[in-house]
């Protein structure tokens, strides 16, 4: 059971367009969400990350935004720039699971092309 | 500052032997995860620790594996005896342990068994 699916394993943006990440979960006890990103042989670094309570949150060039009726989170990275290509991993966790225990979806792998 | 730190950042041995994973979290950090990373069930967590106490193993995929925590710097993820189907990618992460906080990773450990 998948709780947290991010359907496009995959997306090449062109270097200074706006690069959109989706992710889409089931559980409707997650209430905090966060974006990993992850280079080749390096562990996830975390992003940014959004509570339930807010349906935006915006961090520089990286703004998450959270829409609850649909269960459904997306990444916006503009500019996007060469050094933002990674796999980006959305991830959820839900109060009352001891802290921050996190589900995370199968990722995706950006490209932006100079 | 330093972060996750873990070691050997690669493992590779025969069938059969014993493998232990090590990890120093963050210092102030009071949770600790190991996860495992691999292409067909992407990342997920084993067992997590809080204040060095397992609260949820739940996602140990056999006997095979155990984990321990003896003081607040330092946790082993062991493998006896190891088998194939164990290589991938093993994470550690830690946190403050408080809700809507986010999880640091170390490098992780590339597993290889023979």
């Amino acid at each position: 059971d998948q709780q947290v699916k991010q359907n496009s394993p995959s997306l090449s943006v062109q270097e200074g367009r706006i690069s959109i990440l989706n992710c889409d979960y089931t559980n409707s006890m997650f209430d905090y969400f966060l974006w990993y990103k992850k280079y080749p042989a390096e562990g996830p670094t975390f992003l940014i990350s959004i509570s339930s309570i807010k349906d935006k949150n915006e961090d520089g060039r990286f703004t998450v935004f959270l829409n609850k009726s649909a269960k459904h989170l997306s990444l916006h990275i503009v500019p996007s720039q060469p050094g933002d290509s990674a796999v980006y991993f959305c991830a959820a966790s839900a109060i009352g699971t001891s802290g921050s225990r996190l589900t995370f979806g199968e990722g995706t792998q950006l490209t932006v092309n100079p | 500052d330093a972060g996750v730190i873990q070691s050997p950042r690669h493992e590779v041995t025969e069938m059969g032997q014993e493998v232990t994973l090590r990890c120093k979290p963050i210092s102030g950090h009071n949770s600790l995860f190991w996860y495992r990373q691999t292409m067909m069930r992407g990342l997920e967590l084993l067992i997590y620790f809080n204040n060095n106490v397992p609260i949820d193993d739940s996602g140990m995929p056999e006997d095979r594996f155990s984990a321990k925590m003896p003081n607040a710097s330092f946790s082993t993820l062991k493998i006896q005896p190891s088998e194939p189907r164990d290589s991938a990618v093993y994470f550690c992460a830690s946190g403050t342990g408080f809700d809507n906080q986010p999880q640091h990773f170390g490098d992780g450990t590339r597993l290889s068994i023979l």
